[in-house]
């Protein structure tokens, strides 16, 4: 059973640079959120997809966008990369269990950037 | 929206001692309750989790309480070894918002 798989493992890039991730989900699951972890910090939410739209947002400009595909991967895209985006962004991916009133959530190993 | 404290920042403990890790919430809304643990340089794991309508959870040597009153829920870990090391991160979530908020993290040192 496939965990949650993310590419690529690192990636560096400069300031105004343009940055795709990738994202697989774990089997059987229909559901992927992006966070952003910060060294030091715990993971901020960017967004979450399902159903191919972005379904929730967190506080991160437009720059971030996203995409989630037929299959349910998934992008992260970052436009006119800043030095503060340097951090490691995390997918997790989960099922929806409608009326259960909560659902686990499963981590990939995340992508490192680091823009300079 | 949700805003989650976690406490301490830092916990250093000896082999074989409990460790508890506290957190709190502001949206009585909130539902679900998971924590990580993220070794050095790898993903957060989920360990275990509770949800609202459970007071406590227990998994061998980890148990979560949780309540609802006060808003706070925490992580127990009993007899600890030098490998439950890590950053300990508590989360809320809250179901039709399907959003997690994530605690700073609890950096836990067990030392032999």
């Amino acid at each position: 059973d496939a965990g949650v798989t993310q590419s690529p493992t690192h990636l560096i890039k400069t300031r105004g640079q343009q940055v795709t991730l990738r994202c697989s989900p774990k089997s059987g699951h229909d559901t992927v959120s992006w966070y952003q972890q910060a060294l030091g910090q715990g993971p901020q939410f960017i967004f979450q997809y399902y159903e191919e739209e972005e379904r929730q947002r967190g506080n991160f400009p437009d720059r971030f966008s996203g995409h989630q595909f037929p299959n349910y991967s998934s992008e992260l895209n970052v436009n006119a990369l800043l030095l503060g985006d340097s951090a490691l962004y995390l997918c997790a991916s989960s099922l929806v269990s409608v009326g259960q009133g909560s659902y686990e959530q499963y981590f990939g190993p995340g992508t490192r950037l680091t823009v300079t | 929206g949700e805003n989650v404290e976690q406490h301490p920042s830092t916990l250093s403990v000896q082999e074989g001692d409990s460790a508890v890790i506290k957190c709190t919430y502001s949206d009585s809304a909130s539902n679900y309750f998971p924590w990580y643990k993220q070794e050095l340089g790898k993903r957060p794991q989920l360990i275990i989790d509770i949800r609202s309508n459970v007071g406590e959870k227990k998994d061998q040597r980890i148990a979560v309480t949780l309540n609802k009153t006060a808003k706070h829920f925490s992580l127990h870990i009993t007899e600890t070894q030098p490998e439950d090391s890590a950053v300990y991160f508590c989360a809320a979530h809250r179901y039709n918002f399907n959003k997690f908020y994530f605690g700073s993290g609890t950096k836990l040192n067990v030392k032999p």
